[in-house]
């Protein structure tokens, strides 16, 4: 079935470093792919997404390629800030009416 | 921001007596979602709805149910709460499954004791 992997947390990085959060997926077909984000005591937000393969993602100076040959979504920003600190869910929906989730990434960027 | 509320947003109850979370949007969204967030599991879904009175499993649906009588309102039971539902529950609108995003509401903590 379908299946979202992506890497353990937590990531602990300083301001104005650069962050790769790697997404892995398993489906058939040409999935649709999101990164979500989720603050403290929030629901989640939809951060990015790509719908078809060799697209580009991007908001709020993140990006992420969908990378089909490599089956890959990985989450990029080049410099991080104090108020990026958060939980990254890495997410497909494919033909069906199901998502699928990424345990989630904790992020902190300490200053 | 998307039109979803979710109600109670906390709820202490006692482990045997029945739960009914409410999610109500105002989108016309056709699709919605019951998910639990619990540390090291992300997210899980419970049920979810394809239209009025159209519902169907997800992956953790033993000891809930749901409902859906109108688009805009979908209510998630806990029949007979037990300690292991004690979790964070969140609902989600997506207007075309396959394709779009979800949106989510604000989320339910709920405490069995």
């Amino acid at each position: 079935g379908d299946s979202v992997t992506q890497m353990e947390g937590p990531v602990t990085l300083s301001e104005e470093a650069f962050l790769t959060i790697n997404c892995t997926y398993t489906a058939t077909g040409y999935p649709s792919l999101f990164w979500y984000v989720q603050y403290p005591g929030e629901g989640l937000q939809l951060l990015l997404k790509a719908t078809k393969a060799d697209d580009k993602g991007s908001n709020k100076g993140f990006e992420a390629t969908y990378r089909k040959e490599t089956t890959s979504f990985h989450l990029e920003k080049g410099s991080v800030q104090v108020s990026d600190s958060a939980v990254y869910f890495c997410a497909l929906t494919n033909t069906g009416n199901q998502f699928y989730f990424g345990t989630g990434t904790s992020l902190t960027v300490i200053p | 921001d998307a039109g979803i509320t979710q109600s109670p947003r906390h709820k202490v109850t006692e482990t045997g007596t029945p739960v009914t979370l409410r999610c109500h949007q105002t989108e016309n969204h056709r699709y919605m979602y019951w998910y639990r967030q619990d540390p090291g599991h992300g997210l899980r879904l419970i049920h979810y709805s394809y239209g009025v009175k159209d519902t169907d499993k997800g992956e953790v649906s033993d000891g809930y149910s749901v409902s859906r009588s109108k688009t805009e309102d979908f209510l998630l039971t806990l029949e007979s709460a037990t300690s292991s539902q004690t979790s964070v529950y969140f609902c989600a609108i997506s207007r075309l499954a396959g394709v779009d995003e979800q949106y989510f509401g604000p989320g339910t903590r709920l405490t069995v004791t």
